[in-house]
This record gives structure tokens, sequence and C-alpha cells, in this order.
């Protein structure tokens, strides 16, 4: 019964590169969330998907960021042309219903270091 | 705006007696709240969560009450063990704003409870 499955855990990129994070929610799970938590602050909620559908991404950054959740597959958020301020660590949460008395599952996380 | 506010970085308490960790909020709306603890290199885990219709709720060791008036909230854990060192984040919901089940985090803080 494998959780919310994050990959890379760890990532390196350079300045201008793109950076893409997967997530796999737990089976049965069909929305997704995605948290970013910059160092010594909180999560910070990104992007909310259900299957093939973006829900709400009022916390996404205008530009570069993007997220998707497509009908196979893991969802992926993707961040191209990174700068320095992307470095951070990206949370992934799936439920199997939107039902604010869930507490939603997390994954370990992607660490995304930008040099 | 932080409108989850947990203004303890850090908590140190002795193994078997109470820890009490706070947390303030500013919106009026939120209706849900969380908490979460979360260990080093680990995504966050959901403890124990209570509804603004609910003045406490309790579950095992971990004791949740809520002061609307004050708009605070507090986390119990009685008796306190070593093994509950982590980082405790508070987390807030609002009704309404479409589908969404987004939270609103706090900063954290830090227990460590000393044998």
């Amino acid at each position: 019964n494998a959780g919310v499955m994050q990959n890379p855990r760890h990532l390196v990129r350079r300045r201008g590169q793109e950076a893409r994070l997967r997530c796999s929610p737990m089976k049965g799970h069909s929305h997704v969330y995605w948290y970013r938590q910059l160092p010594e602050e909180g999560l910070k909620f990104m992007v909310y998907l259900q299957k093939e559908n973006i829900i709400d991404e009022s916390g996404m950054p205008k530009e570069r960021f993007s997220a998707e959740f497509p009908k196979e597959g893991p969802s992926i958020l993707r961040i191209q042309q990174v700068v320095r301020g992307d470095s951070a660590a990206y949370f992934c949460a799936s439920s199997p219903r939107a039902d604010r008395s869930y507490g939603y599952t997390f994954g370990s996380g992607t660490r995304l270091t930008v040099v | 705006d932080q409108q989850v506010k947990q203004n303890s970085p850090s908590l140190s308490v002795q193994e078997g007696r109470i820890s009490i960790l706070n947390c303030d909020y500013t919106n009026s709306m939120f209706d849900y709240f969380l908490w979460y603890k979360k260990y080093p290199a680990e995504g966050p885990t959901f403890l124990i969560s209570i509804s603004s219709i609910k003045d406490k709720n309790e579950d095992g060791r971990f004791t949740v009450f809520l002061n609307k008036s004050a708009k605070h909230l507090s986390l119990h854990i009685v008796p306190s063990q070593p093994g509950d060192s982590a980082v405790y984040f508070c987390a807030a919901s609002a009704m309404g704003g479409g589908a969404t089940n987004k939270l609103i985090f706090g900063t954290g803080t830090l227990l460590a409870v000393q044998p």
C-alpha cells in the first residue's frame, strides 16, 4: 500500500534549466495538491488538480510554472528557466475526495537546488 | 500577510510532561483547522483536526482546543514522548471559494522532548 510517491527526492539544476517534479498519488486518490516550502517558512499552496483538470492554481507564480495531472501517469510540476529563488522543498499531497475533513496524505517531497 | 501564525519557533519539554503548541489566525472565514507533524526529510503527517462548530477534539494523547473568539487554537500532547520530537504545523481552510481544499499553513514549531 504505497503512499504518495515523489521523485526525484533531490534535484539539482543550473540557472536557466528546466525542472520536472513528479508525483504519483495514493491508489484510488484522484485529487492532487502541490505545496512549496521555502527555507524557514511554512508550506505554501501552489495548485490543486483533479484528473486532467486544474481546479485552483491561485498559488502558482504567473510565469515559468505549470502543472498537469494527465489521465494516465503521475502529476507533473514543471518549472522552466529556474532561478535561485526556486530552491525549495516541493511537496505533493493526494486525497480520494474534496473533503475538508480528510487530512490529505503528503509525499516525502522533492528538494530542488538551483546552482 | 501571514494568516496563520505560530509565534513560538521552538519548544522544549521533558518526557512525560504536557506539550502545548499554539496557533493564531486572522481570517474569520477559516472554519476548519488541522495539525500536521513533520520529521526532517519527510512530508507532513496529518495528526488531528477540528471544525469550527466544536471547541475541542481528542485523539489519544493529542487534543486540539479551538477558541473562535480569540482566533486561537492549541495542540496538547500528554504525556509527551521523545518520538514526538518534530516540527508541528498548524493549518487552516475556509469554506467557499469553489471546490478547492487548499490549506494555509503556519511556519511551524519545533518540539524537542527531552528524555
